[in-house]
């Protein structure tokens, strides 16, 4: 399979500030999800962008995409103590039958 | 309300032991995943179902089993087999496979351990 990899690994920051994390892939994919999971409990989506695309917005986050460099970021602005969680980006590559989940990012949000 | 419900949160298996891992949705979704996470990692895929009566492995699917009777079910057993099955399990599904950008909805994980 070709787990994307996040990087940082981990990441602590003020409340406030804005969290950026990213995501590189190795294979051409059809979009980009970014998931978000609290400690022990599910995975929850947060957003999709597709290869066509280059930046999107929902809410607080800001997701750009860059398909010739096999990247992505993820950028949280004005975080909160309750944006501390781990996130995962996953590709769905072109011609695959799954998502492919990252190694994930820990942020942590110090109030 | 809408989702998908995975029992037990927690399960202990003795060494040697069958046990499986309950997953329902009432999401009228077509294709349900079981997932993998090891502590600090990323998510690993077990086995995944398209349709009823028909599922696939995923990149780990040694020592594993599953079944897909109902379109609302789809249990895993971990076997014997199983050399290292102290792990989170994850069930997840979405509507269709993943293709033109399908979300995938989880459930909230069991949490296996050998004992």
């Amino acid at each position: 399979s070709q787990q994307g990899e996040e990087d940082p690994q981990a990441l602590s920051i003020q409340e406030g500030e804005n969290a950026t994390m990213n995501c590189s892939y190795k294979t051409s994919i059809n979009n980009l999800q970014w998931y978000r999971q609290n400690s022990g409990r599910g995975l929850v989506h947060l957003i999709l962008i597709r290869s066509n695309e280059r930046e999107k917005h929902s809410g607080r986050l800001r997701v750009t995409l860059d398909t010739s460099k096999k990247s992505s970021s993820l950028l949280i602005t004005a975080s909160r103590a309750a944006d501390t969680a781990s996130y995962f980006c996953a590709t769905e590559e072109t011609g695959a039958n799954n998502l492919f989940f990252g190694t994930g990012t820990r942020l942590t949000v110090i109030p | 309300d809408g989702g998908i419900t995975q029992s037990p949160k927690y399960l202990f298996r003795k060494e040697g032991q069958n046990v499986t891992l309950s997953c329902e949705q009432n999401l009228n979704h077509d294709a349900m995943y079981w997932y993998r996470q090891d502590p600090g990692q990323g998510l690993r895929l077990i086995y995944y179902s398209q349709i009823v009566n028909d599922f696939q492995k995923g990149d780990i699917a040694e020592g594993y089993s599953v079944s897909r009777e109902k379109k609302e079910s789809f249990p895993l057993t971990v076997t014997s087999a199983q050399k290292n099955p102290t792990a989170f399990y994850l069930c997840a599904s979405s509507m269709r496979i993943p293709s033109s950008g399908n979300t995938i909805y989880f459930g909230e994980g069991s949490w296996l351990t050998v004992v």
